[in-house]
């Protein structure tokens, strides 16, 4: 079946542009999860859904950063004015209830120029 | 935080076994042991994980000590494809949609 998808899967923009960055999980997969990845780095907790209720956002590294999932399925990560620092590789992973594992998509290389 | 610590990095000949160390002496009673590997720039993929009991699946084996404090993840027979980032963490299971946290990981070196 098909497994986590993520769009665009590279997306470069202009610093003080606002980007979305898109999750579709596997289907039937309940718990969504949003991570941010520096080169070299182990994957770094942003946020994380249960159905559409967003459960914990305390890796949200500012206001600027933001995340829905209006029906439970596909996933938008959203970052307002866009700085240099935000430049890594966003990966999106999915569970089901009650499961233990975790399945990551390909991520989005973001570069902010 | 991660509530975990792990080498930075090990080195393994191909076809002998890997143990991968992980010291997690603050785990709580509900806290489950994962294994995660990341190869090049992929996604981390999932291996094996653990309450108390050891266990073993297709990829790995997961000995956790009695006191739960520390844990090693076996890799039977190393082949050079087993070349990773291998993470240790630790977090509430069942239910999901639990906060994870990845530390730094384990850069595991198989050599032929």
């Amino acid at each position: 079946g098909a497994g986590v998808s993520q769009s665009p899967r590279y997306k470069v923009t202009k610093r003080g542009q606002d980007v979305a960055l898109r999750c579709d999980p596997i289907s039937g997969h309940v718990s969504l999860y949003w991570y941010r990845q520096a080169l070299g780095q182990g994957p770094e907790f942003l946020t994380n859904f249960n159905y559409e209720a967003q459960q914990d956002k305390s890796g949200l590294p500012n206001d600027r950063f933001s995340a829905e999932r209006p029906e439970g399925s596909i996933s938008t990560l959203t970052i307002q004015r866009t700085e240099q620092r935000d430049s890594a590789m966003y990966r999106c992973a999915s569970s089901l209830v009650g499961d233990y594992e975790q399945y990551f998509g390909p991520g989005t290389r973001l570069t902010v120029t | 935080d991660a509530k975990t610590t792990q080498p930075p990095s090990m080195d393994c000949a191909e076809g002998r076994a890997a143990n991968l160390p992980c010291n997690h002496s603050t785990i709580s009673g509900n806290e489950y042991v994962y294994w995660y590997r990341q190869i090049h720039s992929q996604g981390p993929q999932y291996i094996i994980h653990g309450l108390k009991n050891n266990e073993t699946n297709e990829m790995a084996s997961l000995i956790i000590t009695e006191d739960r404090k520390s844990s090693t993840l076996i890799l039977p027979h190393a082949t050079l494809r087993d070349t990773a980032v291998y993470y240790c963490i630790v977090r509430v299971g069942g239910t999901g949609g639990f906060k994870t946290i990845f530390g730094a990981g384990t850069r595991l070196f198989v050599k032929a």
